[in-house]
């Protein structure tokens, strides 16, 4: 069965460290890997995905992630936290394995991420 | 603004009520989706759109809830005899048969009296 774990509901940082959101994942075959923002009251707002090639993917808003198949892991991290990533972020992925779900997302619950001043 | 737009952005109604939501997808994406999230989750698949055709439901999508996208261009998602237990944000997301991306909409908020 497809399932996205975010094993922590929140994380706190100051402003100027580094940021790490975890998330593991597990599926049958092949994972595309996605990270999404979600600000209050607001829909979901793409920030990166992992498809094939470079394990370490780059995204918006200084964002990157690092996908590892042995760990079955997809970590989004920022060298340097600002304020204004304060929000709800979600990790998803996709089952690419032959038969799965046509494009169905599995979403993780989310973690709360403030970076205080 | 050329991104998924939703509406209504919020819509109370009385348990039993019948409510429709409207989704218009980024233009040139032939592919939609039907998310519901509620409070303390992450979103959860409804319903599938490739063009017109509807590919997927998922069993959350119970007989009181429909979909349509008739000309392969917005969508209506339909839910009759609303319960509280329907309360979430719907999402609506599109993507293109050229990227696996799904850009979501804003979300329509439901509450259920």
């Amino acid at each position: 069965a497809q399932s996205v774990a975010q094993p922590e509901d929140q994380v706190n940082v100051a402003e100027g460290n580094p940021l790490t959101v975890k998330c593991t994942y597990s599926v049958s075959g092949n994972p595309y890997l996605f990270w999404y923002v979600q600000y209050p009251n607001r829909g979901l707002q793409f920030l990166l995905k992992y498809i094939t090639g470079d394990n370490l993917v780059k995204g918006s808003y200084g964002f990157e992630a690092e996908f590892n198949k042995s760990q079955t892991s997809f970590h989004l991290k920022k060298p340097s936290a600002l304020v204004s990533d304060s929000a709800l972020y979600f990790c998803a992925v996709r089952d690419m394995s032959r038969g799965s779900t046509l494009g169905r997302l599995y979403f993780g619950r989310g973690t709360q991420l403030t970076v205080w001043p | 603004d050329t991104g998924v737009s939703q509406n209504p952005r919020h819509k109370i109604t009385k348990r039993g009520q019948n409510v429709t939501f409207r989704c218009d997808p980024i233009s040139e994406h032939n592919r939609l989706y039907w998310y519901r999230q509620t409070l303390g989750q992450g979103p959860e698949f409804l319903t599938y759109f490739q063009n017109e055709a509807q590919l997927e439901k998922s069993r959350l999508l119970s007989d009181r809830f429909s979909a349509e996208r008739p000309k392969g261009s917005f969508s209506t998602l339909e839910i009759q005899r609303t319960e509280q237990g329907d309360s979430a944000m719907y999402l609506c997301a599109s993507s293109s048969v050229h990227t696996d991306t799904q850009y979501f909409g804003p979300g329509t908020r439901l509450t259920v009296l």
